[in-house]
């Protein structure tokens, strides 16, 4: 069955240190890997989609995130992070036909100011 | 680029009435639309799944009597909670899928509270 991991519920980090969140997805073919962000009360905003080609995938906000097939992963990165960053992160997998769409349990940013 | 419209944001009602939340593609046709479902500090959960002119294609353990999902064109899907209960309370959240595009594009949710 398919499945989306995100290993940590919470992540603290100071503003303009480098982040990585972590995603591991579980899926019997070429998974079609998303990540989301989601302000407090609000629906959510695409950051980057991986479906096929380069593996390293850049998004809006400066993020970006890297399919390695090898490891079932998807993390996403930034180099800088910003206090406006902090909001709820999801990582989603969907199918090639996109009859199925599943999302992680979600990483929650904190900034350090 | 592609925007969904979700109404109403929000919504108080009362137990035992029936609720119905919109879900509008407004600048591109979706061939298939999703509903989810958020728990407090809960990821998303995926309720039920539409296509246009078809019904709707329901997750295991999701009540298809109680959430009534109808996608009537292109651009509107609709999810009723029926009879709701204060367990229905939550974040609902729908999602578009573009003909042309395999992208997703979000509504801004509804938070239901039924007191």
């Amino acid at each position: 069955a398919q499945s989306v991991t995100q290993p940590d519920i919470h992540i603290t980090v100071s503003e303009g240190a480098s982040l990585e969140l972590r995603c591991n997805y579980s899926y019997g073919a070429t998974p079609y890997l998303f990540w989301y962000v989601q302000s407090p009360g609000q629906g959510l905003q695409l950051l980057l989609k991986y479906f096929s080609g380069d593996t390293l995938v850049q998004g809006i906000k400066g993020f970006e995130a890297e399919f390695k097939r090898s490891q079932s992963s998807f993390n996403l990165r930034k180099p800088s992070v910003h206090w406006s960053d902090a909001a709820e992160y999801f990582c989603a997998v969907g199918d090639y036909n996109f009859n199925k769409f599943y999302f992680g349990s979600g990483t929650k940013l904190n900034v350090k100011p | 680029g592609a925007v969904v419209s979700q109404h109403p944001s929000r919504v108080i009602c009362k137990s035992g009435t029936s609720v119905k939340i919109e879900c509008r593609s407004l600048d591109f046709q979706a061939t298939t639309m999703f509903w989810y479902r958020q728990f407090p500090k809960k990821s998303l959960m995926l309720m039920a799944t539409s296509n246009e002119g078809s019904k709707a294609t329901y997750e295991q353990g999701v009540e298809k009597d109680k959430f009534l999902i109808n996608h009537a064109s292109l651009t509107l899907s609709t999810l009723t909670v029926t009879s709701a209960h204060p367990e229905d309370s939550s974040f609902y959240i729908c999602s578009a899928r573009e003909r042309t595009d395999y992208g997703y594009t979000f509504g801004s949710g509804t938070r239901l509270t039924v007191v």
